[in-house]
């Protein structure tokens, strides 16, 4: 069961390029989010999809966009990169909305822009 | 507004020896809580969840968690301690909200355990 994956695991951007990370979840959820975990920090939400078809903003959205593809894919994208988006990026996904759902996570992208 | 504070950035026990993690909450209404364990350099794992139903939850690997709404904390606990449990911990909050599920991390617990 694969539950939550993201493509790449690792990636070295330099400053102004672009690049898409891209989820998939094989849990029929139909929600899916997008973190960023920096040290000391723990997770800030950067965009949510509560439904297919739908997408906002959370926490930090300055410098990212997303898509949700279909059900199954959320892909983040970085337009121009920037040394500030360095960090470990999360997806994660979740059943159904409302308070007291616990997220499903991947297992991370560790990005670097230099 | 909702938020988590996590007490403790680092903890240090030996192994066999209890653990406690600190964690306190502010949300207007009762909320869920969560305590997610990740381990170096993997992704993150539910080990407990709070939905008003018992105060005393018990999680996976021997851990549990008590929801005290006077004062607002939702401690980690774990009676002996093993290697295996080194990791990041992080304890959230999920308010009620309409729409959508939304988590609101702590800072999270860096735990060590010695031989």
């Amino acid at each position: 069961n694969a539950g939550v994956t993201q493509t790449p695991k690792f990636q070295v951007l330099k400053t102004g390029q672009s690049m898409t990370l891209q989820c998939a979840q094989d849990m029929n959820h139909n929600s899916m989010y997008w973190y960023r975990q920096d040290p000391g920090m723990g997770l800030r939400l950067i965009y949510y999809s509560a439904s297919e078809g739908t997408t906002d903003k959370g926490e930090v959205p300055n410098g990212y966009n997303v898509s949700r593809l279909n059900k199954r894919e959320f892909s983040l994208r970085l337009e121009s990169a920037a040394p500030s988006q360095t960090s470990v990026y999360f997806c994660a996904s979740s059943g159904r909305q409302g308070s007291g759902t616990e997220a499903f996570f991947g297992q991370g992208t560790r990005l670097t822009v230099v | 507004a909702q938020s988590v504070t996590q007490l403790d950035s680092h903890v240090s026990v030996s192994e066999g020896t209890p653990v406690l993690l600190r964690c306190n909450y502010s949300s207007s209404y009762s909320p869920s809580l969560f305590w997610y364990v990740q381990h170096p350099n993997k992704g993150l794992q539910l080990l407990l969840k709070y939905t008003s139903a018992a105060t005393l939850v018990k999680g996976i690997n021997g851990f549990e968690a008590e929801f005290k709404k006077s004062e607002t904390s939702f401690h980690l606990t774990k009676p002996s301690a093993h290697m295996s449990d080194a990791a990041e911990y992080f304890c959230v909050v999920s308010p009620i909200s309409g729409g959508y599920n939304k988590l609101i991390f702590g800072a999270g617990t860096r735990l060590a355990v010695h031989p």
